[in-house]
């Protein structure tokens, strides 16, 4: 399967701290995606980052592509409460289909 | 703009009863168009996609099938719920770029429970 993963699965932080997640993936992509999903809502686009970029900067998010391991990282920074969500990545290659990952649950203690 | 609906939000159906969930898009034209499920905590799972007008893919044999009649709507069937199919179930519609696939567009969802 070419589905990512995410680690940790779960992650609780203060606000004001840096959040970061990881993604995995098992095979060639064309490009890899972060998306947000607030509890019981669907999943919002946040970042893409193709294959030949190997950094992405987004406000307070920042993306990190390293295909020679085949993995990826989210940073937030400076967390807000708001920030509370589930976040996946999503990795795709040049055919119709978006592999997600099983999610990180971030909390942010306000 | 582009919009993506999707309806009901919420059912709640016995076991062995039909199910239809519909999505539509509006403000593009032949989308890719794809059903997932999410069951509580957990990812998503692809169940089927569509690149055109009565193309459907499939991910996984079920009992659902999905359905494309119209160039910007997607329909998700069953002709009998089993407990196993309770889920949140999500429509998407895709860009693509020049380079390959870009990015999806998420309805809001319609959360099933069969009892």
């Amino acid at each position: 399967s070419q589905q990512g993963e995410e680690d940790p699965q779960a992650l609780s932080i203060q606000e004001g701290e840096n959040a970061t997640m990881n993604c995995s993936y098992k095979t060639s992509i064309n490009n890899l995606q972060w998306y947000r999903q607030n509890s019981g809502r669907g999943l919002v686009h946040l970042i893409l980052i193709r294959s030949n970029e190997r950094e992405k900067h987004s406000g307070r998010l920042r993306v990190t592509l390293d295909t020679s391991k085949k993995s990826s990282s989210l940073l937030i920074t400076a967390s807000r409460a708001a920030d509370t969500a589930s976040y996946f990545c999503a990795a795709t290659n040049t055919g119709n289909q978006f592999y997600f990952g099983t999610g990180t649950s971030l909390t942010v203690i306000p | 703009s582009q919009t993506i609906h999707q309806w009901p939000a919420t059912l709640v159906q016995p076991v062995g009863s039909p199910l239809s969930l519909e999505c539509t898009v509006e403000g593009t034209s032949n989308p890719n168009l794809y059903w997932y499920r999410q069951a509580a905590g957990r990812g998503l799972q692809l169940l089927f996609y569509s690149v055109g007008i009565g193309q459907i893919s499939s991910e996984v044999p079920q009992n659902l099938s999905a359905s494309r009649p119209q160039d910007r709507q997607f329909i998700l069937s069953s002709k009998k719920l089993l407990l196993s199919d309770s889920g949140f179930y999500l429509c998407a519609w895709m860009t693509r770029g020049l380079g390959g696939p870009d990015t999806q567009y998420f309805g809001p969802g319609t959360r099933l429970t069969v009892l």
